[in-house]
């Protein structure tokens, strides 16, 4: 099936530092959506990106569908900006999750 | 506020018992998905209702059933409970039948089973 790989896993940054989050495919890149998931258990639909890149303030991500990866950036990080990050792939009716990458911003 | 409501927030209940989960979509939106969180397996599909009628099955347990009604609400019936049964269960929702648009979640129904 469809192996959906982030990296990195846990990520600290100083509040104002800029960070890039990736995520890698098995196969084809097929409606690939960003998601943050906030420390109280929220899931935000950040962007949805089966290919080229989007901004939206201080994010913006990047997919390159030939080559089976995504990037989002977050430039200027806040703490307000802490919690999982989470890649998705369809497949079918099906979304599949990364495993996420646990971003901690320090003030 | 993504416009997806799920109540209730939390659920203690007992082994054995039965719960019913409910979210409501976003308006306009016609597809109801339902996803378990666990901290074991990380986020799981479990089916996939549009317009009324189940679309697609993940790692939906037997004693786990949904439903979709005529007004697109939906609700997922967990039975039987076990103790790993307790985890975040999140709704979400998109406009058409397959996941060609944004998926937008609820804030979950967190259920701990005692």
């Amino acid at each position: 099936g469809i192996q959906v790989e982030q990296s990195p896993p846990d990520l600290i940054l100083q509040e104002g530092a800029n960070s890039t989050l990736r995520c890698n495919f098995s196969d084809s890149v097929n409606n690939l959506q960003w998601f943050h998931q906030n420390p109280w258990g929220q899931l935000i639909n950040l962007f949805y990106i089966p290919s080229g890149t989007k901004q939206n303030g201080r994010l913006s991500a990047t997919t390159v569908a030939t080559e089976r990866y995504s990037l989002l950036y977050i430039s200027s990080s806040q703490t307000t900006d802490s919690g999982v990050y989470f890649c998705a792939e369809t497949s079918g009716s099906r979304l599949t999750f990364g495993e996420g990458t646990q971003l901690t911003v320090n003030p | 506020d993504s416009g997806v409501t799920q109540t209730p927030k939390h659920l203690i209940t007992a082994t054995g018992q039965r719960v019913t989960l409910r979210c409501s979509p976003r308006s306009g939106d016609l597809s109801v998905y339902w996803y378990q969180q666990s901290l074991d397996q990380g986020l799981q599909f479990l089916i996939q209702y549009y317009n009324g009628e189940e679309r697609a099955k993940g790692n939906i347990l037997e004693r786990f059933s949904a439903q979709q009604f005529p007004d697109l609400h939906s609700e997922l019936n967990l039975s039987s409970l076990e103790l790993g049964d307790s985890a975040l269960y999140f709704c979400a929702s998109s406009v058409g039948q397959g996941l060609n648009s944004p998926l937008h979640f609820g804030n979950g129904t967190r259920l701990t089973v005692t």
